[in-house]
């Protein structure tokens, strides 16, 4: 079974604290996202990467940094961490020229993250 | 600049009504369009999607919905809900790369 996995599901940092969020896909697909999801707000954007070390600012990337040395992994990185920054993240995946039948996002299970 | 609109936030519904939930997009380019469910406690899951072609397409769990191009919506139907049917619901427009989501609708159905 195809799998996107987040490495934590709850999380609980400080403010000003540095935090990584890891997610891992096995399905050799060349895109991955990070959404962060608040409710009354949906999903927002904050990162994508469609290569290895190549990353592009979705619509809320202030505050956040990525990392993609690898193909299967893309790290979300709080730099200081802040309270507005309390929220559930989640990672998601998918190729990159799937064609009709074959195109979805794949998600991981989120890591809701608690910023005190 | 693409955007995502759902106009239904909240909606509560009685098991074998009709639900028919509202998404509006905006997007310059050739739009592939997208409804994804996440019931409690679950992933995101792909409901249905629309790319050409007949533009009234079928999802599963009875689910489908019709792209009007004219109206920019693709809105989602299903005749008879269910207790089961509680989630909530994201419309999503793909782009050149990315995907773009609604704020959500959350749908409640009364057994």
């Amino acid at each position: 079974d195809v799998k996107v996995t987040q490495s934590s599901r709850y999380l609980v940092k400080r403010t000003g604290e540095k935090v990584f969020l890891e997610c891992v896909q096995d399905m050799d697909h060349e895109n991955m996202f990070w959404y962060r999801q608040d409710p009354g707000l949906g999903l927002r954007l904050i990162y994508f990467s469609y290569d290895v070390k190549m990353k592009e600012k979705g619509d809320i990337p202030e505050g956040y940094s990525v990392s993609r040395e690898k193909k299967e992994r893309f790290s979300l990185i709080l730099e200081s961490a802040s309270t507005n920054q309390t929220s559930m993240y989640l990672c998601a995946s998918s190729l990159i020229s799937p064609g009709p039948t074959n195109e979805k996002l794949f998600f991981g299970s989120g890591t809701q993250l608690s910023v005190l | 600049a693409q955007s995502v609109s759902q106009h239904n936030h909240h909606v509560i519904l009685s098991e074998a009504a009709s639900l028919e939930l509202g998404c509006n997009y905006s997007y310059g380019g050739t739009v592939n369009l997208f409804w994804y469910v996440q019931y409690p406690g679950q992933h995101l899951q792909l409901l249905l999607k629309y790319f050409s072609g007949d533009p009234l397409v079928k999802g599963i769990k009875g689910f489908e919905a019709e792209f009007i191009k004219s109206k920019f919506s693709f809105n989602l139907r299903k005749p008879s809900v269910q207790w089961s049917d509680t989630a909530e619901y994201f419309c999503a427009v793909r782009g050149t790369y990315k995907y773009i989501f609604g704020t959500g609708t959350r749908l409640k159905v009364l057994a």
